[in-house]
């Protein structure tokens, strides 16, 4: 079956520019992950959906960043007012509900120029 | 916070040399996994460990939970040039019913001479 998709691959924008990034999961995971992976860096947890829960955004690094998940399937990470910091590649993971394996999607690397 | 520290960095080993790589966890875990990165890609499941002391293989990896649940283990055996990539651990504490973020090591990057 078909894996965790993510666009766009690659985005370049200016500093200052608002960007969004789409997650479409696996189909049946009720459970999504934004994670940041800075160059030569782990994997940074950003934020958590669980079905209609109330999102865990204990990891998003400032008021900048936010994230929906709409009728429990895709994903929008919402950049605002980028700054060249922000750049990194963005990966999103989902999972079943009550495994511990999550699967990955390629990633959207993010320029911010 | 959990911290998890993944070693060596990196590692520079000829065709057919076997390899290992450790993680180790300040606190406890109850679910370790370990996951390979190609440049571009995201990173990839290769095995998940659910107990203490469980000993995994998925074909030439084999992979270990520690018996104090504050460490993992990854083993290699006859490396191949397609074994070129990133390694990560990862960590979770949450167990049962609920799902929960994981912590991640920082990786080992995987250098193979043919």
């Amino acid at each position: 079956g078909a894996g965790v998709s993510q666009s766009p691959s690659n985005k370049v924008t200016e500093k200052g520019k608002d960007v969004e990034l789409r997650c479409d999961p696996i189909s049946g995971h009720t459970a999504l992950y934004w994670y940041r992976q800075s160059l030569g860096q782990g994997l940074e947890f950003l934020i958590y959906f669980q079905g209609n829960s109330a999102p865990d955004k204990s990891g998003l690094p400032s008021d900048r960043f936010s994230a929906e998940r709409t009728g429990g399937s895709v994903s929008t990470l919402t950049i605002q007012r980028t700054q060249q910091e922000d750049s990194a590649v963005y990966l999103c993971a989902s999972s079943v509900t009550g495994l511990a394996e999550q699967y990955f999607g390629p990633g959207t690397r993010l320029t911010v120029t | 916070g959990q911290q998890l520290n993944q070693s060596p960095q990196s590692m520079f080993i000829q065709e057919g040399e076997d390899v290992s790589m450790n993680c180790t966890s300040s606190s406890i875990f109850n679910t370790w996994l370990w996951y390979k990165q190609d440049p571009g890609e995201g990173p990839v499941l290769l095995i998940a460990l659910y107990k203490a002391g469980e000993l995994t293989s998925n074909g030439r990896l084999t992979a270990q939970f520690g018996i104090t649940r504050k460490d993992s283990f990854l083993n290699i055996s006859a490396s191949i040039p397609s074994d070129v990539g990133i390694y990560f651990c990862a960590g979770q504490l949450s167990s049962g019913g609920s799902n929960y973020k994981l912590t991640f090591g920082k990786g080992t990057l995987l250098t193979v001479n043919p």
